[in-house]
């Protein structure tokens, strides 16, 4: 199958700081990846819809000044989570989609 | 919009079957998805279900009736690494977009 990878795997950070994750496609090009976001005990949720070459699609509620997304090439977006906050300490995965969707491995943000 | 419904928990022993019920309700269905996911990582495809039947993948099958909205995983001999929690999403085409809709997730334990 295809292979999606994720950096880094987790991160501590200090409340106020930026922080950004990478999300690769290794083998395949992927012009639409997808964030979503998990809550301890809980099942994930999309956050946005990463597009090559154009803006982000956000789900309601997702503020985007605060998740910014970048999707600038084919195998790689990026979501960086700008004044993080206790409250943004989450699980956070990304997916590339060919016929269905691949994840990778997770970041796990703990905002201190 | 998404409903999708999955029992919370459930209990089987090593060797058993155990079969997992999702329900849901869609507009522009496009497929379900079955992930497995453990405790910590990031979930892992099973099956994929678009058409009404059963498809099978060694000790994994999963069953689709898109007019009931109704689907399940089966899982046979079971192992003690069978653990997990297990996913169905939802894929829809509404509004153009492709990425998945989750049900909160069933946590399977599998004991002795």
């Amino acid at each position: 199958g295809a292979v999606v990878s994720q950096h880094p795997s987790r991160v501590i950070c200090k409340s106020g700081t930026s922080v950004k994750i990478e999300c690769r496609s290794l083998d395949f090009q992927a012009t639409t990846m997808f964030w979503y976001r998990q809550f301890p005990k809980q099942s994930l949720m999309l956050m946005a819809t990463s597009n090559e070459g154009s803006k982000a699609t956000y789900e309601q509620g997702v503020e985007k000044d605060k998740f910014l997304i970048n999707h600038a090439s084919l195998t790689l977006s990026t979501l960086t989570v700008t004044s993080a906050h206790p409250e943004d300490s989450s699980f956070y995965i990304c997916s590339a989609r060919l016929a269905e969707q691949f994840f990778g491995p997770g970041t796990r943000l703990t905002v201190l | 919009g998404q409903n999708i419904d999955q029992p919370t928990e459930m209990t089987a022993t090593e060797g058993a079957i155990v079969q997992i019920n999702c329900t849901y309700q869609t507009s522009g269905f496009n497929g379900l998805f079955w992930y497995q996911q453990h405790a910590g990582e990031a979930p892992t495809f099973l099956s994929y279900n678009v058409l009404d039947g059963l498809e099978e993948k060694g000790r994994f099958s999963s069953f689709l009736s898109r007019s009931k909205g109704y689907s399940y995983l089966l899982l046979k001999e079971l192992q003690m690494k069978d653990s997990a929690s297990y996913l169905c999403a939802v894929r829809s085409l509404l509004a153009g977009r492709r990425a998945l809709t989750f049900g909160s997730g069933t946590r399977l334990q599998v004991q002795p």
